[in-house]
């Protein structure tokens, strides 16, 4: 069993549409999560970070992490052509000291919205 | 303000041969990782620098694989002897990483990547 695992799709919406991406995970270390968002050919940008249970919003993303059952999702209100891309989930455990925060990735989610 | 830039950004190569990837990272960034992405397999990390510390090299997946980061900034990712299997396209990511302020400052800042394929 991956450490990270993530359906990888493709999922493809409607414009206007709620979507919700979705991530398990197997090793409680994990305290701090990250959705990234990735264009073709493009290096993956962050688009939320949490490192709490509970729920997160910025604009039309919602974050939310329910650390007892090793779940997070992202939900994206309104889907709009500019949001076709893949979607990768990350997390890390915290390290003391100089320690390496190395993100373990889940595969990522092509999203497509359809105009 | 300039991102994290990679070059180059497509490196095609015979199999055998060796490979060096560039990294230069956002300006006052004092981590900096390497990942390998890679069709069926997403992100993988390979290594991290954080100021003069030694660096974690705990993701590479052989003795072929070498990183060195000078002056604390530039950072190259060798690959010797080449092979297939190393086809992918490697990121670089920086970021401002507090080992006193925790992990939040540890937001990584991914560059475009190098796309290297090995005939």
């Amino acid at each position: 069993q991956k450490e990270v695992e993530q359906d990888p799709g493709p999922l493809s919406v409607p414009e206007g549409a709620i979507v919700s991406l979705n991530c398990t995970y197997s090793n409680s270390a994990f305290q701090y999560f990250m959705w990234y968002r990735q264009y073709s050919r493009k290096g993956p940008e962050l688009l939320m970070y949490t490192y709490s249970s509970g729920n997160k919003e910025d604009g039309r993303f919602t974050a939310q992490v329910d650390k007892s059952s090793k779940y997070i999702s992202l939900f994206i209100r309104d889907s709009q052509p500019s949001d076709s891309a893949t979607y990768l989930c990350a997390m890390s455990a915290i390290s003391s000291g100089a320690g390496s925060y190395q993100l373990t990735f889940g595969k990522g989610t092509k999203l497509s919205v359809i105009p | 303000g300039a991102g994290v830039s990679q070059s180059p950004s497509n490196k095609v190569t015979e199999k055998g041969k060796d490979v060096e990837l560039r990294c230069d990272p956002i300006s006052g960034h004092t981590a900096l990782y390497w990942y390998r992405q890679s069709l069926g397999q997403g992100l993988e990390f390979l290594i991290y620098f954080q100021g003069n510390s030694a660096p974690d090299k705990s993701g590479l997946p052989s003795d072929r694989f070498s990183a060195e980061r000078t002056g604390g900034s530039v950072s190259t990712l060798t690959i010797q002897r080449t092979q297939q299997e190393d086809s992918a396209v490697y990121l670089c990511a920086s970021s401002t990483r507090s080992r006193l302020a925790g992990p939040h400052t540890d937001t990584q800042y991914f560059g475009p990547g190098t796309r290297l394929t090995v005939l």
